[in-house]
């Protein structure tokens, strides 16, 4: 079935530091990729998103790209702030699930100054 | 600012009580969710309209009850509540049968079963 793997937390970063938080996917079908984050207190929110092999999706100094060949979609950001301290969940959908989103199991992440 | 409105932000209630929560979109999508998430989980789907017509739902007990009244509004109607339903409830939209569109998501609902 289709699933999504993501990197256990929590994560504990110092200010400017580089970020990755490992997602792998197994779909059967051709899926769409996605990254959200929740702020403490908020629902999710589209951080950005990637739709077909290759695609490289950007936001707010976030970066993730869709590799095929590995089955995966790694976040990445250069250089954190303590603002981007947060809960990222990666999620997919593909044509086969419907109107059905699967997600992972969040990674929190927090940047101290 | 979400583009997805749901009140009220926090809910306190008893396990005899009947109340309703409520979400709102303008974004003309037409596919409209119910998820439960507890704290550092993940969104847990419970109810899926598609075209104002319940098109999934995940063996949600019958306490939970869905309506969708039209293309903008989404309520979950909630009676006889036990202390394992205190969550955030999240309300989102999307457009149905487009894999490529993200879902929409409001800031929850803080529900707390007494």
């Amino acid at each position: 079935g289709d699933s999504v793997t993501q990197m256990e937390g929590p994560v504990t970063l110092s200010e400017e530091a580089f970020l990755t938080i490992n997602c792998t996917y197994t779909a059967t079908g051709y899926p769409s990729l996605f990254w959200y984050v929740q702020y403490p207190g908020e629902g999710l929110q589209l951080l950005l998103k990637a739709t077909k092999a290759d695609d490289k999706g950007s936001n707010k100094g976030f970066e993730a790209t869709y590799r095929k060949e590995t089955t995966s979609f790694h976040l990445e950001k250069g250089s954190v702030q303590v603002s981007d301290s947060a809960v990222y969940f990666c999620a997919l959908t593909t044509s086969n699930t419907g109107n059905q989103f699967y997600f992972g199991t969040g990674t929190s992440l927090t940047v101290i100054p | 600012d979400t583009e997805v409105t749901q009140t009220p932000k926090h809910l306190v209630m008893g396990m005899t009580n009947k109340k309703s929560l409520k979400c709102e979109q303008h974004m003309g999508h037409r596919a409209m969710y119910w998820y439960k998430q507890k704290a550092k989980k993940p969104p847990e789907l419970m109810f899926v309209y598609s075209y104002e017509k319940l098109s999934i739902n995940e063996s949600v007990p019958s306490r939970f009850s869905p309506e969708c009244p039209n293309s903008s509004l989404l309520n979950l109607h909630l009676h006889a509540l036990q202390p394992e339903d205190s969550a955030l409830y999240l309300c989102a939209s999307s457009q149905p049968d487009s894999p490529h569109q993200p879902q929409h998501f409001g800031d929850g609902t803080r529900l707390s079963i007494l």
